[in-house]
């Protein structure tokens, strides 16, 4: 299977700071990637999908790049209800997910 | 608008077997595979098997093969788990989760998860 390794798996901002957290595949998965966030007690909700692409309802101050084996997942200004726990996910072969990050209030 | 509601919490002893449900709603139930999802406490979460309901073709991880069937009810728009010979490191919520996809395969919606507890 393939291994999908997370960092950080933990980091402390402030709100309005930018967030950047990377995902590492560990062969290619061209752009098979996708980005999901998850609140205690709550299902995950998908952010990013394709590595880049928003989904519908998502706020514009999250994004995602890469392709191949690195991926990125960044969000621009950090608000109150992004304080959750982040992981990526790919779909290239047998699903797999990474660790997870989770953000946390300075 | 799309749903998938999960059954109620379990608690099983080791060696017992559980059925877990999601029943669907707001969409053409044929049309998507369902996938089941678990995450142990303080760990990743971990793939187990989909079903696409329209055709009931199904596909396990090898490490659930044996243990884990997945069916569905058409007429109820429901998916089932069923897993056996539970032990202690199957403790975990499990989701199940709808998957679409054009570019590549994501999950749109998921269950609000069944959390399985087993203990002696």
């Amino acid at each position: 299977d393939i291994q999908m390794t997370q960092s950080p798996s933990s980091l402390s901002a402030s709100v309005g700071d930018r967030v950047t957290i990377t995902c590492r595949a560990s062969q290619n998965i061209r752009r098979d990637l996708n980005w999901y966030q998850q609140k205690p007690g709550e299902a995950p909700k998908v952010l990013i999908y394709a590595a880049s692409t928003l989904q519908s309802g998502v706020p514009s101050r999250f994004s995602g790049s890469g392709s191949g084996t690195d991926f990125t997942l960044t969000i621009s200004s950090l608000q109150p209800e992004d304080f959750a726990t982040y992981f990526c996910q790919q779909s290239h072969s047998t699903l797999t997910f990474g660790g997870g990050t989770k953000v946390e209030i300075k | 608008q799309v749903q998938l509601v999960q059954s109620g919490a379990e608690v099983k002893k080791p060696g017992a077997s559980v059925r877990l449900s999601c029943k669907t709603s707001g969409y053409t139930f044929s049309g998507y595979a369902v996938h089941w999802v678990r995450q142990a406490p303080g760990q990743r979460l971990e793939w187990m098997a989909w079903i696409h309901p329209g055709i009931g073709n199904t596909q396990y991880s090898q490490k659930f093969k044996g243990r884990l069937t997945t069916t569905r009810d058409t007429s109820a728009t429901t998916v089932y788990m069923d897993l056996t010979s539970l032990r202690s490191e199957d403790t975990a919520v499990y989701y199940c989760a709808r998957m679409v996809g054009a570019v590549t395969d994501y999950f749109d919606k998921w269950g609000q998860g069944t959390l399985v507890t087993v203990s002696s």
